[in-house]
């Protein structure tokens, strides 16, 4: 089955900074990869996903890239606030087999410092 | 904004006794899943639910646990009798695929202890 790695399991950077965290899949049919939010408390969020299609995609601050080849993934966000500091997990799936059956990674936690 | 709910917040329970969580998934959604999340674990995917049957599960979703639909709008995990590892955030999600998107939405949780 799928798996997926990430890291770093936690980040810290300093508001206005950039932070980037990576995945690595060990499935070349996974096809469909989501970014969550997870604060505190909370469910998980998407807050970004890209299928295997695209090389990249951006959304405001965020952005994410996929290498098929390499099977990784990165999720990069620019001009970090407050606000962003929480858990953020990659996750991996095979959209024509199991829509929903996400595999996530480990989750970062990433603290942004004023 | 359409949102999935989750209840109760937080159970704690006996071993060997039977829980139920509950889930409403938002309204015209047609897929729904459970997840958990072990205290400083992955989230695991269990279990996938489509037009009143499963549509897949994990090697966690045994015999001890069940799901159903037991009217058009909640969607409930069972616990048969729990175990100390079943201690752990339950997420319910949903997501409606004809949309497009497989975008999951994902409840606040609910968190089980079991004592």
């Amino acid at each position: 089955g799928e798996n997926v790695e990430q890291h770093p399991s936690t980040l810290s950077v300093q508001e206005g900074d950039s932070a980037v965290i990576k995945c690595t899949y060990s499935d070349s049919a996974s096809n469909y990869f989501p970014w969550y939010k997870q604060e505190l408390g909370k469910g998980p969020q998407l807050i970004i996903d890209i299928r295997s299609n695209v090389g990249e995609k951006k959304d405001q601050r965020i952005a994410v890239t996929l290498n098929k080849t390499a099977k990784h993934f990165s999720l990069h966000i620019t001009e970090t606030q407050p606000e962003d500091s929480a858990v953020y997990f990659c996750a991996a799936s095979l959209t024509t087999d199991s829509w929903g059956k996400l595999q996530f990674g480990a989750g970062t936690q990433v603290v942004v410092t004023p | 904004e359409p949102e999935v709910t989750q209840t109760p917040s937080h159970q704690v329970t006996q071993m060997g006794q039977e829980v139920i969580l509950r889930c409403v998934p938002i309204s015209n959604h047609l897929y729904f899943y459970w997840y958990r999340q072990i205290l400083g674990q992955k989230v695991e995917f269990l279990v996938s639910f489509y037009n009143n049957e499963i549509s897949e599960k994990s090697e966690i979703f045994d015999d001890q646990f069940s799901v159903e639909r037991p009217d058009g709008s909640n969607f409930t995990l069972k616990i048969r009798s729990t175990k100390l590892e079943d201690s752990a955030m339950y997420f319910c999600a949903s997501n409606g695929v004809w949309q497009g998107t497989g975008e999951l939405f994902f409840g606040e949780g609910s968190r089980l202890t079991v004592l």
